[in-house]
């Protein structure tokens, strides 16, 4: 079982939907990361929080809003995505907010969106 | 030249084959390194992380050259569960905050 839980697992929406993924870690982990996973592709990252504070913000478009309401949990809201959006979301921790340290990561939660 | 870059494969080895992995990366700062283990449709998991003296754990020896800026992954008596994409992740630091960088992953199949 992992240690990093996200939920849902999977995520249908329309393109005029808004939705919320959800990943929740009880590591202590003082970083949480979010990534993107196209298929036969390498994770890509979008979002850092380090100490709960949005440290790295990979020039991800508007309609991804990340939330850290505290520092165990880290949401991603949804809101007008496209099709090309659709794809695996993992959420990811590590034990300090430097980055350089190993990651842990959450199942994933995989979007659709029509 | 790419940051990180490795073999995508696949590789197809029958069972009880050795099977080597490179991974080579451009900033010659890099400071930490790791191979992930990811099988499909799931997340990445650390199989190990690699030190300057090298590891190993169990069939796995994973290996650093600094000089020639690679690091490696070795695995002895493949077994069939051992088939995944292997990613390696490379750390760098520089300006104040590290990076993080994913190859884009090799795909292993071991064929009983």
């Amino acid at each position: 079982d992992t240690e990093v839980t996200q939920t849902p697992k999977h995520l249908v929406m329309g393109m005029t939907n808004k939705k919320s993924l959800k990943c929740e870690q009880h590591m202590g982990h003082r970083a949480m990361y979010w990534y993107k996973q196209k298929a036969k592709k390498p994770p890509e990252l979008m979002f850092v929080y380090s100490y709960e504070k949005l440290s790295i913000n990979e020039s991800v478009p508007s309609r991804f809003s990340p939330e850290c309401p505290n520092s165990s949990l880290l949401n991603l809201h949804l809101h007008a995505l496209q099709p090309e959006d659709s794809a695996l979301y993992l959420c990811a921790s590590s034990p300090f907010g430097s980055g350089a340290n190993v990651l842990t990561f959450g199942a994933g939660s995989r979007l659709t969106v029509l | 030249r790419k940051e990180v870059e490795q073999d995508p494969g696949p590789f197809n080895v029958p069972e009880g084959a050795t099977v080597a992995f490179n991974c080579t990366y451009s900033n010659s700062a890099s400071q930490s390194f790791f191979w992930y283990r990811q099988d499909c449709r799931k997340e990445p998991k650390l199989l190990m992380s690699v030190y300057s003296s090298g590891n190993e754990d169990g069939r796995f020896t994973a290996q650093l050259n600094r000089a020639s800026q690679y690091i490696s992954l070795l695995i002895r008596d493949s077994k069939l569960s051992d088939s995944a994409t292997y990613l390696c992740v490379v750390i760098s630091s520089g300006a104040g905050s590290y990076q993080l960088t994913f190859g884009k992953g090799t795909k292993l199949s071991v064929i009983p």
